[in-house]
């Protein structure tokens, strides 16, 4: 069955950098496009980033551009999400949902990571 | 960037009752729509897809129109476990954008 496992997440200073990871199973990993999607506390679902299945291509939401990195390792199942100069803002649930195979819907979502940007 | 944007932000309901959601997209996408159910505490729930097919598992009372700019969501016959908040999304090309979400309650 898809297993979808976000972790990495934590408590950090705001300015200062955490690293997401999304381990997979339950489908072929390398051939889907992934995404992050975001939640802050109280808040609705935010699109974050995607990347194509060979990691060729990535697209960021504007409030994240240049300073989050979406990442792949193919070999390890595994997607990566490189947050730096983090804001209060970014406080959130971050979730990698899986989308189909040839569009960008979600048909199963993890738990989620919780992102605390708190001085 | 194509802007989603739904109404009402929330309502109450009662059991039963007919309830209709709306979506609107700023500029065209076509029936590249999804709509989303999450209820308190949990993760979201895949409803609806292509505007109006139905995910495998989702109850017949939930049904999804439109295309271009304009999609609707309707439940009919409201159960008590409908209560949750309803989020559309756009899934042509990125930005893959959600709508603010619909909190729906029970009266």
């Amino acid at each position: 069955q898809v297993q979808l496992v976000e972790s990495g997440g934590g408590v950090v200073q705001p300015g200062t950098s955490l690293r997401l990871s999304c381990a997979v199973s339950g489908f072929t990993f390398n051939t889907y496009g992934m995404h992050w999607v975001r939640q802050a506390p109280g808040r609705g679902l935010e699109w974050v980033a995607v990347i194509s299945s060979d990691g060729s291509y990535k697209f960021y939401a504007d409030s994240v551009r240049g300073r989050f990195t979406i990442s792949r390792d193919n070999s390890k199942n595994t997607l990566y999400l490189e947050m730096n100069s983090l804001r209060p803002e970014d406080m959130a649930v971050y979730f990698c949902p899986k989308p189909t195979l040839r569009a960008g819907y979600f048909e199963y979502w993890g738990q989620g990571a919780l992102v605390t940007v708190s001085s | 960037d194509i802007q989603m944007t739904q109404s009402p932000s929330s309502l109450s309901a009662s059991v039963g009752d007919r309830v209709t959601i709306t979506c609107r997209a700023s500029q065209g996408i076509s029936n590249y729509l999804a709509w989303y159910q999450q209820k308190p505490g949990k993760v979201p729930d895949l409803l609806i897809y292509a505007a109006s097919a139905l995910q495998s598992g989702v109850p017949s009372r939930f049904s999804g129109s439109g295309s271009g700019t304009d999609f609707t969501l309707t439940i009919t016959n409201l159960q008590p476990e409908d209560v949750a908040t309803y989020y559309c999304q756009k899934y042509d090309s990125a930005p893959y954008t959600f709508g603010q979400g619909t909190k729906l309650e029970i009266k």
